[in-house]
């Protein structure tokens, strides 16, 4: 299983808000920056969050990343169709010595 | 615009061999990390590896420490991963992305294809 930790699944309705958890320890999470990627399907990620909650440019303001100890989360405000998505997390793991990636959450918007 | 577009990716035996190429545009190649990352059918994101701007600092995941090797020619803008002892495990989509060590991947290419079968 991942160093990270994300629910596999997520979902929500059009204009509701949904957020995503990413769930780690004091080797990760709680000591470094937490990125945030989206997958839409048959494509490859893109950066959607970076150190903990900034947006790269061209990313809705609807998209919003925190943190918090060794927890991160990712909301969404009035969502759209279009972000059904897997959505995943990243940071630095200091005891591994290396990056590492959350399992992922598949978000369906119903 | 700031590009990375990956090859080499194909149907190889176990066992065998497989090197991928990241021919970058766009931005000045030499001021950055650069990594590949792959994704199994199905699957989740995987680090596979990663390297400094100027080679000195590399990074493997452990189930590919010995069999892959990357490298970069920053005089052609591009990124390569030589691929030896092919596993079944292996298959995945080989992506390439800008930045990679405690920093975040901002620019990733549309994938590669690496099958490993008999």
């Amino acid at each position: 299983q991942s160093v990270l930790t994300q629910p596999p699944s997520a979902s929500g309705t059009p204009g509701q808000r949904v957020t995503i958890s990413c769930s780690g320890s004091n080797s990760n999470i709680g000591t470094n920056y937490v990125h945030w990627f989206q997958q839409l399907p048959g494509t490859a990620p893109k950066l959607l969050i970076y150190r903990n909650n900034q947006r790269p440019s061209g990313v809705p303001d609807r998209f919003s990343g925190s943190k918090s100890g060794t927890s991160a989360s990712l909301a969404i405000s009035g969502l759209r169709s279009e972000d059904e998505a897997d959505y995943y997390c990243a940071a630095w793991d200091d005891s591994l010595n290396g990056p590492v990636f959350g399992g992922g959450t598949k978000l369906t918007v119903l | 615009q700031v590009q990375l577009v990956e090859s080499g990716g194909a149907l190889v035996k176990p066992g065998g061999s497989l090197r991928l190429s990241c021919a970058a545009s766009g931005f000045i190649f030499s001021d950055y990390y650069m990594s590949w990352i792959r994704q199994a059918p199905g699957k989740g994101l995987e680090w596979v590896s990663y390297i400094s701007s100027r080679g000195s600092t590399i990074y493997y995941t452990d189930s590919v420490k010995g069999r892959f090797t990357i490298s970069r020619d920053n005089a052609k803008n591009s990124l390569y991963l030589q691929m030896n002892s092919l596993r079944v495990e292996d298959t995945a989509v080989y992506y390439c992305a800008r930045g990679g060590g405690v920093d975040y991947n901002d620019i990733w290419g549309q994938g590669t294809m690496v099958t490993v079968s008999s």
